[in-house]
C-alpha cells in the first residue's frame, strides 16, 4: 500500500546543515511537500516540489527529489536553533488525500 | 494559519459524551478535510469533503461523523468519546492549483 517514509530523528548542531530524508511510493504523484510543525502548533508549508523537478531551493532551504528512487530529501543549511521542529515529508496528486510521513524530530544544540 | 479556525481549542471530556469540533474558513475552498496527530502515528485522515454537501470517509473514520452544509464550515462530531479518541485534531483546507494543505492551530481533545 502506499506509506511515505521518513527516520525519526535527527540531531545537529548549530550551524550545520540538516538533511531529512523521505522516501514515497506513489511514482504518480504530482507534488511533494515538506511542513514544519513547532510545539503546540499546527502544521506549516515550508515548501513543495513540482514532480517534474529535481531540485528547489528557497534561502537556506533545498529540496532534491530523485524520481527513480521515489526519495526527497529537504537540506537546511546554517541550522538554527529556531529550526527545532517536526518535518513532516507528504506527497499528493489531484483528487487524492495528501499521504503524510510520520515526522522527523530535528533537534539543534547550540 | 490564517484562515482556519479551530474551536475550541482544549477540551476534556468523558466517556460518552458527545462534542463538536469546528473548523471554519474564510478562504473559500473547497476542499476541506480533519486529521488526527498522534505520537508516533503521523497525521491520520479522518473525514473529508470536497464541497457543500459531499463528505466521505479517510482513514479512520470510525466513531466521528462530518457534515458539510456551507463552504465555510466543516464541524467534526464525536458521538460517543472514548479514551481513544484523545488526540490533537487538525482541520485543514487544500488549495486546487498545486494541491497544499493549510492547518488550523488545532484542537488538543482528552478522554478520559
Amino acid at each position: 500500500g502506499e506509506d511515505v517514509e521518513q527516520s525519526l530523528f535527527l540531531s545537529v548542531r548549530e550551524g550545520d546543515s540538516s538533511v531529512i530524508n523521505c522516501t514515497y511510493t506513489d511514482s504518480s504523484s504530482t507534488y511533494l511537500y515538506w511542513y514544519k510543525q513547532e510545539p503546540g502548533a499546527g502544521l506549516q508549508l515550508l515548501t513543495y516540489i513540482f514532480s517534474n523537478m529535481d531540485m528547489k531551493q528557497d534561502q537556506r532551504l533545498t529540496v532534491l527529489l530523485n524520481k527513480k528512487d521515489k526519495h526527497l530529501s529537504l537540506r537546511i543549511a546554517d541550522t538554527q536553533t529556531g529550526d527545532s521542529a517536526i518535518y513532516f515529508c507528504a506527497e499528493g496528486k489531484a483528487g487524492t488525500a495528501l499521504i503524510f510521513g510520520k515526522g522527523t524530530t530535528l533537534s539543534v544544540s547550540s | 494559519n490564517a484562515g482556519v479556525t479551530q474551536t475550541p481549542k482544549f477540551q476534556v471530556l468523558k466517556t460518552g459524551q458527545s462534542m463538536t469540533l469546528q473548523c471554519a474558513q474564510d478562504m473559500n475552498h473547497e476542499y476541506m478535510s480533519w486529521y488526527r496527530q498522534d505520537p508516533g502515528m503521523g497525521l491520520r485522515l479522518i473525514h473529508y469533503s470536497v464541497g457543500a454537501g459531499i463528505t466521505d470517509q479517510g482513514e479512520v473514520p470510525n466513531g466521528y461523523n462530518v457534515s458539510r452544509s456551507t463552504t465555510e464550515d466543516f464541524p467534526l462530531r464525536l458521538l460517543s468519546a472514548a479514551p481513544s479518541q484523545t488526540s490533537v485534531y487538525f482541520c485543514a483546507i487544500r488549495t486546487t492549483l498545486t494541491g497544499e494543505l493549510f492547518f488550523g492551530e488545532g484542537s488538543r481533545l482528552t478522554v478520559l
